[in-house]
């Protein structure tokens, strides 16, 4: 199973939206609607931000917003802040002998 | 508070061995299945094992099948990861990682550096 694709890097201004793409297979993304992201900080855990293509855990900003067409998932950071300056990685289910199979990830900078 | 707590990283030597623990708490432990996922330095994240909830499932990325075995003790709420045969390239953070049980993964533990060298 390969890793899904990513751009090694976006960024914006505060107060600007950016737009991280994930790019799978009918294998894994295309197949499910379920494609989790998460952002990390540097030297920290993982931490959930969307789950289920487009469903935000409690607590996480309304900012965050997901979404997929095909093969491809996006998420969506609206209203950039500082800390949102990280890495975020997509993940998508892809069955159940690999269950699930991550990003490249994507370094997100606040301008 | 969902809380995920790993040890037994280390530095050992190519060929060697490591035994990887997560004690868990603040859920129903017994219900969850559970994850390892790995971080090797500067990249990305990669997932390693499952393990259903009740241990008699497992399932493992094929660059780790045959020599890790993961294991969960549910009276003690902890999994384990059993690492053998170690390689350099398995040099990398590993994280215990709760199944959100909708077909993804929610709660993560801060992770235990693994480092293969000699």
């Amino acid at each position: 199973q390969s890793a899904l694709t990513q751009p090694r890097s976006v960024s914006g201004s505060p107060g600007q939206s950016v737009t991280i793409s994930c790019t799978g297979a009918s294998s894994d993304v295309g197949g499910y609607n379920f494609v989790s992201w998460f952002q990390q900080h540097p030297g920290k855990a993982p931490k959930l931000m969307i789950y289920g293509v487009s469903k935000r855990p409690s607590g996480v900003p309304d900012r965050f917003s997901g979404s997929k067409s095909g093969n491809t998932a996006s998420l969506t950071i609206s209203g950039l802040q500082a800390e949102d300056e990280a890495d975020y990685y997509c993940c998508s289910y892809a069955g159940n002998s690999t269950p699930f199979v991550f990003g490249t990830g994507t370094k997100v900078t606040v301008l | 508070e969902v809380q995920l707590v790993e040890s037994g990283g280390g530095l050992v030597q190519p060929g060697g061995s490591l035994r990887l623990s997560c004690a868990a708490s603040g859920f129903s432990f017994s219900d969850y299945p559970m994850h390892w996922v790995r971080q090797a330095p500067g990249e990305g994240l990669v997932w390693v094992s499952r393990i259903n909830h009740d241990a008699t499932y497992t399932t493992y990325a094929d660059s780790v099948k045959g020599r890790f075995t993961v294991s969960r003790d549910n009276a003690k709420n902890t999994v384990h990861l059993q690492l053998n045969s170690l390689r350099v390239e398995d040099t990398a953070v590993y994280y215990c990682v709760r199944d959100s049980r909708k077909n993804g993964v929610d709660y993560w533990g801060q992770g235990t550096l693994v480092t293969v060298s000699s």
